[in-house]
């Protein structure tokens, strides 16, 4: 079963305009951990934002902000003031930990962000 | 502090042969994840160490292997390669077992003819 969603191929957004880029999890386990990378062109996987799912707040980490629906399970990742440095493939995560197998780390299929000047 | 270094960079391997892919942890990281990401795609998960010990492992054969080292830099050997392996091959640390933030390094590109 698909454990992360992410139904937008591509994207675009105007500079210094913000944009919600969408992502669903599916699990049953209580406790996981929802995250986002970037990826540029260059290959590197940057880390952005992470999110417990016990955690009551929505994560925040300057221009990014994960929008945490835990009923719906999705996990938004709002990037606000866009600029064209942003321009990159957006990739969801999830992590669950069970005793049995470990840690399964599962990543959606991205989206792909242009910005536009 | 160090980041995730991947070494080497790029290689080209025939059908049939054997690769060792090396990484080197971020400073005060015990726990190592491989994954796989072919062309447009998303990473695929292939296992993670934690200690020397494997502790989960994708939907990978296990012609592909894992070691983790004393010191927490770790391989991943891949025997029998097939064109389909073809992919870049990332390695990730993080500081905790369970459920934590984890740090990618530049990855190695792997090519199979």
């Amino acid at each position: 079963a698909q454990k992360i969603t992410q139904t937008q191929p591509g994207m675009f957004v105007q500079e210094k305009e913000a944009v919600t880029l969408d992502c669903t999890y599916d699990t049953s386990d209580p406790s996981y951990g929802l995250f986002w990378y970037k990826q540029p062109s260059s290959g590197e996987m940057i880390f952005l934002i992470y999110q417990g799912s016990y955690d009551q707040q929505n994560a925040t980490e300057g221009r990014y902000s994960l929008n945490f629906q835990k009923a719906r399970k999705s996990a938004n990742l709002v990037i606000s003031a866009s600029q064209l440095g942003d321009s990159a493939m957006y990739f969801c995560a999830t992590t669950i930990y069970s005793s049995n197998t470990g840690n399964q780390f599962y990543f959606g299929t991205g989206t792909s962000l242009t910005v536009i000047p | 502090e160090t980041g995730v270094t991947q070494s080497p960079t790029h290689l080209i391997k025939t059908r049939g042969q054997q690769v060792t892919l090396r990484c080197s942890s971020q400073s005060g990281h015990n726990t190592v994840s491989w994954y796989q990401q072919a062309l447009g795609q998303g990473p695929q998960f292939i296992f993670q160490y934690y200690r020397e010990e494997e502790n989960g492992r994708g939907n990978f054969p296990p012609r592909f292997s894992g070691l983790q080292f004393p010191n927490y830099s770790s391989e991943l050997n891949v025997n029998a390669l097939e064109l389909d392996d073809s992919a870049l091959y990332l390695c990730a640390s993080s500081q905790n077992l369970v459920v934590d933030t984890q740090y990618f390094g530049p990855g190695t590109r792997l090519t199979v003819l």
